[in-house]
C-alpha cells in the first residue's frame, strides 16, 4: 500500500463546481503539502501544514482552501473551479527528524484535474 | 524570490549514452532534492543532497552549495530513465521551490 494516497486519481469537472481532493498518509508525518504541476512551470506550492492546527499559504493559494482533519489527512478544495486550475496536483509529506535533521519529501501519485 | 533554473529543458538521448542535468539556484538554500517523474506522472525521490556527492547505481548527484548549483549524472541511460527530472530547493523558512524540470527522452 502507498504511504501517501491521493483520491481521486483523475477528475473532470465543470467551471463553477466545488471539488475536493483528498490526501491521506500512513507515514506518521506532521508536515503535509499540496502542490500543483503545470507544464514548463514545475511544481508550485499551494498550501502546507506543519501540524493539525497549522495551515500556511504557499506561492499560489488564491482560489484554493485546505483542511487538516487529522495528522493523516489533508484535503484541498476548489470552491468554484475555473479552467486554469486544470493541472496535476500532488500531495506530499515530510518529517524533519529524519536524514540528520533535514527534510525529505514523500509524494502521492497525483490527481489529474480537468476543469471544463 | 529565489530562482531555480534547470537546463537543458529538453534532452533526447540514445540508449547507453551519458548525460548531465544542471540545477542553478539564485540564493542560499537549506537543502536540495532531485526527483524523477516517470511518464505516468509519479514522482520519485532520487537524491537528498544539500552538499557533496552521492551515487545510486547509474545515477549520481553533486551539489556545490557555495556556487549555487547541483548536477545530476545519468550514465548508460535506459529507456526507463525517460521522464521529467526536477530539482527542488528548500528555503530557510521551510518553503520549497521547484525548477521547471528537464524532460529526458531515451530512445532504444
Amino acid at each position: 500500500d502507498a504511504d501517501v494516497t491521493q483520491t481521486p486519481r483523475n477528475r473532470i469537472t465543470k467551471t463553477g463546481k466545488r471539488i475536493m481532493l483528498e490526501c491521506s498518509q500512513t507515514k506518521g508525518h506532521d508536515r503535509m503539502y499540496w502542490y500543483r504541476q503545470d507544464p514548463g512551470l514545475g511544481l508550485r506550492l499551494i498550501y502546507y501544514s506543519f501540524d493539525v492546527k497549522d495551515i500556511n499559504k504557499g506561492e499560489i493559494s488564491d482560489g484554493y482552501s485546505v483542511s487538516r482533519q487529522a495528522q493523516a489527512k489533508f484535503s484541498l478544495s476548489l470552491e468554484s473551479a475555473i479552467p486554469n486550475q486544470t493541472a496535476l496536483y500532488f500531495c506530499a509529506t515530510s518529517d524533519p527528524s529524519v536524514s540528520q535533521g533535514f527534510e525529505k519529501l514523500f509524494f502521492g501519485s497525483g490527481t489529474q484535474l480537468s476543469v471544463l | 524570490g529565489i530562482q531555480v533554473e534547470q537546463s537543458p529543458p529538453d534532452l533526447i538521448l540514445q540508449e547507453g549514452a551519458n548525460s548531465t542535468l544542471r540545477c542553478n539556484f539564485s540564493d542560499s538554500v537549506n537543502n536540495l532534492q532531485w526527483f524523477h517523474q516517470n511518464p505516468w506522472g509519479q514522482l520519485i525521490n532520487l537524491f537528498y543532497i544539500p552538499s557533496g556527492t552521492k551515487q545510486n547505481g547509474r545515477l549520481s548527484a553533486t551539489t556545490v552549495a557555495t556556487e549555487r548549483y547541483s548536477l545530476l549524472y545519468i550514465s548508460s541511460s535506459q529507456t526507463t530513465d525517460s521522464g521529467v527530472y526536477f530539482c527542488a530547493v528548500e528555503l530557510y523558512n521551510n518553503d520549497m521551490r521547484f525548477g521547471a524540470g528537464t524532460r529526458l527522452t531515451v530512445k532504444p
